[in-house]
């Protein structure tokens, strides 16, 4: 079935610096999302991707669809502690039914 | 709005026991689906309805049973805990019609199986 990588699985950041996190997929999509889930929270939509080589930007968030439509990426430009969490990419399957994430990239950021 | 609403937030079973979790939703969505949450795993497919009467497999099914009588409920049944079914445990709700449509999810149920 359809496998989705997201890199890195860990990042640990001082507050101010950047960040950014990967999903890539062996085969082209129609479309991606973004979630971001909280410590102990639940998966919040951020945004989705549908159009090749992409660009779209939330104030500090800035979010990619590749060119093939294979891979896309989130960059935060100086990170804040509300940041904190994992990020997940999630990519349809299964015919459009189903929606698959990535394992996630957590996020924390110290002082 | 309510959203999506999932009870128990907390459980803990014992192996062999069975448990509902419940899930509803008042957005009139068609589409639901239950995900479970393991550490490094991300969120995984267990089963998911494109509307009432209609109940499909996802990624991980065994062990779980669903039923979708209506459009605002769909619950997931374990029928025998096992302790490897101990995660959390999201509900969560779109229109239906393409995934271009956003997910919402439920604030989700934390099981443990002992």
């Amino acid at each position: 079935g359809q496998q989705v990588m997201q890199i890195p699985q860990y990042q640990h950041v001082q507050e101010g610096e950047d960040f950014t996190t990967y999903c890539n997929s062996s085969t082209t999509l129609s479309n991606i999302q973004w979630y971001k889930q909280r410590p102990g929270g639940h998966p919040v939509f951020l945004i989705q991707l549908v159009k090749s080589g992409e660009v779209k930007k939330q104030k500090r968030l800035t979010f990619q669809f590749g060119e093939a439509k294979k891979n896309s990426s989130l960059h935060i430009t100086a990170t804040q502690t509300t940041d904190v969490g994992t990020y997940f990419c999630a990519v349809p399957t299964g015919g459009g039914n189903k929606l698959t994430f990535g394992t996630g990239t957590q996020l924390k950021v110290e002082l | 709005n309510a959203g999506v609403t999932q009870t128990p937030k907390f459980q803990v079973l014992k192996t062999g026991q069975s448990m509902t979790l419940q899930c509803a939703q008042d957005m009139n969505h068609e589409y639901m689906s239950w995900y479970r949450q393991d550490p490094g795993m991300g969120l995984r497919l267990i089963h998911y309805s494109v509307g009432a009467g209609i109940t499909d497999q996802g990624e991980v099914p065994n062990g779980y049973n669903v039923s979708r009588s209506t459009t605002e409920d769909f619950p997931l049944r374990l029928l025998s805990a096992a302790p490897s079914q101990t995660s959390v445990y999201f509900c969560a709700s779109r229109q239906q019609g393409g995934t271009g449509n956003t997910i919402y999810f439920g604030e989700g149920s934390w099981l443990t199986v002992v």
